[in-house]
C-alpha cells in the first residue's frame, strides 16, 4: 500500500513568487493534515481536512497560505507570495480516524525562499 | 509559544545503553501523547503512544513513562542500537492538532 506522497520534494523560489505543494494521502484516509517545520523550530500544525472540508485551520500563519482538498482526495498548499520566513519543510499527514491517534506522514516538501 | 518542551536537543549513547528523552507540557487538555521517530530524508513515523490515564507503556525496547501530576513524559530506549540513530519527537494532542517538541537527535555509537 502506498504511503503519503508529497510533491515536490524540494522547491527553491525567489521571494514574491508562488509555490504549490501537493499531497496525496493514503487511499481511504478521510483526514489530511498539513504541518510545517521551520529550521530550528518544532513541527507546527497548519490545518486539518476531513474529506474536502477544513476542520481546523487555526495554524495557518496568514492569508498568503491557501490549502485546498477538492473532492476529498489529494490536497494542495499554495503560498502566494512567498516570503523568506516561509522556508522550511512542509509535511502532509493522513489518518483514517483522527481519534485513534496515528498520523502517517509523508517525506515532506522542503521549501527554500531566496 | 512552545507547548511541549523536549530535552535534550542531542544525545549520544553507546550501543547497549539506555537512551532517555524527556518532555514537559503545561496544557492539561492534552489527551494523547505520541512519540515519533524520523530518519534523514523521511517523514516522522509513529513509534509509541500513551494516553494520560496510563503511567507506563512498553513496546519491545521502547517505553513511555508518563507522570500526569508533573506534566512530564519520557521515552526510554533500552539496549540502544546503531539503527536507533534518528531524530525523536514527542508530541501532545489538543483537538485536531499535534503539538510537537523540537526534537532530539540520537546517535548510538557502535
Amino acid at each position: 500500500e502506498a504511503g503519503v506522497t508529497q510533491f515536490p520534494s524540494h522547491s527553491v523560489i525567489e521571494k514574491g513568487q508562488t509555490v504549490t505543494l501537493r499531497c496525496d494521502p493514503i487511499s481511504g484516509h478521510d483526514n489530511l493534515y498539513w504541518y510545517r517545520r521551520v529550521m530550528g523550530k518544532e513541527i507546527k500544525f497548519l490545518l486539518h481536512f476531513v474529506k474536502e472540508s477544513k476542520q481546523d485551520e487555526s495554524g495557518m500563519p496568514n492569508n498568503r497560505f491557501l490549502a485546498e482538498r477538492t473532492g476529498g482526495t489529494y490536497s494542495t498548499l499554495k503560498v502566494q507570495p512567498a516570503e523568506l520566513e516561509d522556508s522550511g519543510v512542509y509535511f502532509c499527514a493522513s489518518s483514517q480516524d483522527w481519534g485513534a491517534g496515528e498520523l502517517f506522514f509523508g517525506e515532506g516538501s522542503r521549501l527554500t525562499v531566496l | 509559544q512552545q507547548q511541549v518542551k523536549q530535552s535534550p536537543q542531542s544525545l549520544i549513547v553507546q550501543k547497549g545503553g539506555i537512551s532517555i528523552i524527556n518532555c514537559a507540557y503545561e496544557n492539561t487538555a492534552f489527551d494523547y501523547f505520541p512519540w515519533y521517530q524520523q530518519f534523514p530524508g523521511k517523514g516522522p513515523a509513529l513509534l509509541i503512544a500513551i494516553r494520560p490515564d496510563v503511567s507506563e507503556k512498553k513496546e519491545g525496547r521502547f517505553t513511555i513513562s508518563f507522570n500526569k501530576s508533573a506534566k512530564q513524559f519520557s521515552l526510554h530506549i533500552m539496549d540502544s542500537q546503531p539503527g536507533d540513530s534518528a531524530t525523536y519527537f514527542c508530541a501532545a494532542r489538543s483537538g485536531y492538532a499535534l503539538n510537537f517538541g523540537k526534537g532530539t537527535s540520537l546517535l548510538v555509537t557502535p
